[in-house]
């Protein structure tokens, strides 16, 4: 499978709890973004990376929220203390150009 | 900071019917990009548009740029229950700027 990936697919947690996601890019793929989505929007914009620098955060991401991408390679995003107003879908896209979206990681905060 | 708009925000057309949603944006775009997502899906790459004015065609899609690269049209000729889905435009301010989504126009066909 040659597309973007992204893990776990679904992740239900309790409020307070920490969670972290993956995402692996399409292989030389430079620039990777995250987004979240919420029913009956678009995607926000959350966080991008041109190889391993993470080039621009958005506002929406607080403290709680922190994104890295060690190797240039795959990616992660964790974010701490769960809110349930953190509910939503994460998708993560790769890019040389145009972006390629990643299945998406259905959080769901109790 | 950047904002891209849609318009419709929900459109219902009877199967055969033509379908345009609207994208503008409140900067001028380096280039703005198309995405469909079907229900429960995540948004699949349709087309970027890059120059000025420029018009692309997909069989029955039409994607135009305007002359500003401030707004962009997609338009669909004789939909079919195929197209059910949501639209997103997207843009970024230059080639190197984030890109930012639309909220996009759900496209529901009636038969």
């Amino acid at each position: 499978d040659t597309g973007v990936s992204q893990n776990p697919r679904h992740k239900i947690t309790k409020r307070g709890q920490n969670v972290t996601f993956r995402c692996d890019p399409i292989s030389e793929h430079n620039r990777l973004y995250w987004y979240r989505q919420t029913l009956g929007q678009g995607p926000e914009f959350l966080t991008y990376f041109q190889n391993e620098a993470q080039l621009e955060k958005s506002r929406l991401l607080s403290d709680r929220f922190s994104a890295e991408r060690p190797k240039g390679s795959f990616s992660t995003l964790e974010i701490q203390r769960t809110e349930q107003g953190d509910s939503a879908m994460y998708l993560c896209a790769s890019s040389p150009r145009d972006s390629f979206f990643g299945p998406g990681t259905r959080l769901t905060v109790l | 900071g950047q904002q891209v708009m849609q318009i419709p925000q929900y459109q219902h057309v009877q199967e055969g019917e033509d379908f345009t949603t609207y994208c503008n944006s409140s900067t001028t775009l380096s280039n703005i990009q198309w995405y469909k997502q079907r229900p429960g899906g995540h948004p699949v790459f349709l087309i970027q548009l890059v120059k000025s004015g420029e018009v692309k065609k997909q069989k029955r899609l039409t994607f135009q740029f305007g002359e500003a690269k401030k707004n962009s049209s997609l338009h669909i000729t004789a939909t079919q229950t195929t197209d059910v889905g949501t639209y997103f435009c997207a843009g970024s301010g230059n080639r190197d700027d984030k890109i930012i989504f639309g909220k996009g126009t759900r496209l529901h066909i009636l038969p």
